[in-house]
């Protein structure tokens, strides 16, 4: 079964500090990852993608990931956080190209 | 990119009653999602919709309790049936990017509130 892991349920940083969001999966084959953000009140908005094609992958906002098969890890880096990153982001797995697998999500606080 | 609305965006039902659900997206697009958000918690699929075809549930989810209709390929509704407190989450449709290896676009969702 394909399945996704966030560590950490809620990471805090100062503005201006790196971000690392931490996901791990479990597939039997070799998968699409994508993050998402999910702002309060607002609908989802894809970060970026992975999908066998560069294993370092750049997103919008400043935000990259990068793909380790030996590690079966997709974790979401930001060299520096504004307060606008404050949000809820989920780490997803495609099934098979049919349909979504969702992590539990990361909720991500920005400090002043 | 998709552009997807869904109406209403919240509401308000008493236990028992029924809600409809639409979902409506500016491309036509085959394969179309229904997932549910409650409070905290991550998305969960209820359901893939594809037009002309029944729709496919997944695990802990019922027809009849979340009955879908997908009449063409821009539309389709999701019912919340015989409703109870533990319904109440949000309901986010989605599509997937025909274009993009399985990119999906979501909708801004539906907050019901059962009381």
């Amino acid at each position: 079964a394909q399945s996704v892991t966030q560590l950490d349920s809620h990471v805090s940083v100062s503005e201006g500090t790196p971000v690392l969001l931490r996901c791990n999966y479990s597939s039997s084959y070799s998968p699409s990852l994508f993050w998402y953000v999910q702002h309060p009140n607002k609908g989802l908005q894809l970060l970026l993608k992975y999908t066998s094609a560069a294993t370092l992958v750049k997103g919008i906002n400043g935000f990259e990931a990068e793909f380790k098969k030996s590690e079966t890890s997709f974790h979401l880096t930001k060299p520096s956080a504004h307060m606008s990153d404050a949000a809820e982001y989920f780490c997803v797995l495609d099934n098979y190209g049919q349909n979504f697998v969702f992590g539990p999500g990361t909720r991500l606080s920005v400090l002043p | 990119s998709a552009v997807i609305s869904q109406k209403p965006s919240r509401d308000i039902c008493q236990r028992g009653t029924s809600l409809t659900i639409q979902c409506q997206v500016d491309s036509q697009v085959t394969m179309m999602f229904w997932y549910r958000q409650q409070p905290g918690q991550s998305l969960t699929l209820i359901a893939t919709a594809n037009q002309g075809s029944e729709a496919t549930y997944e695990s802990g989810f019922v027809i009849d309790k979340f009955p879908i209709s997908r009449p063409n390929l821009t539309f389709s509704t999701l019912t919340v049936s015989n409703m109870s407190p533990e319904d109440s989450s949000i309901y986010l449709c989605s599509v997937e990017d025909q274009n993009s290896s399985y990119e999906q676009y979501f909708g801004p969702g539906t907050r019901l509130t059962v009381t």
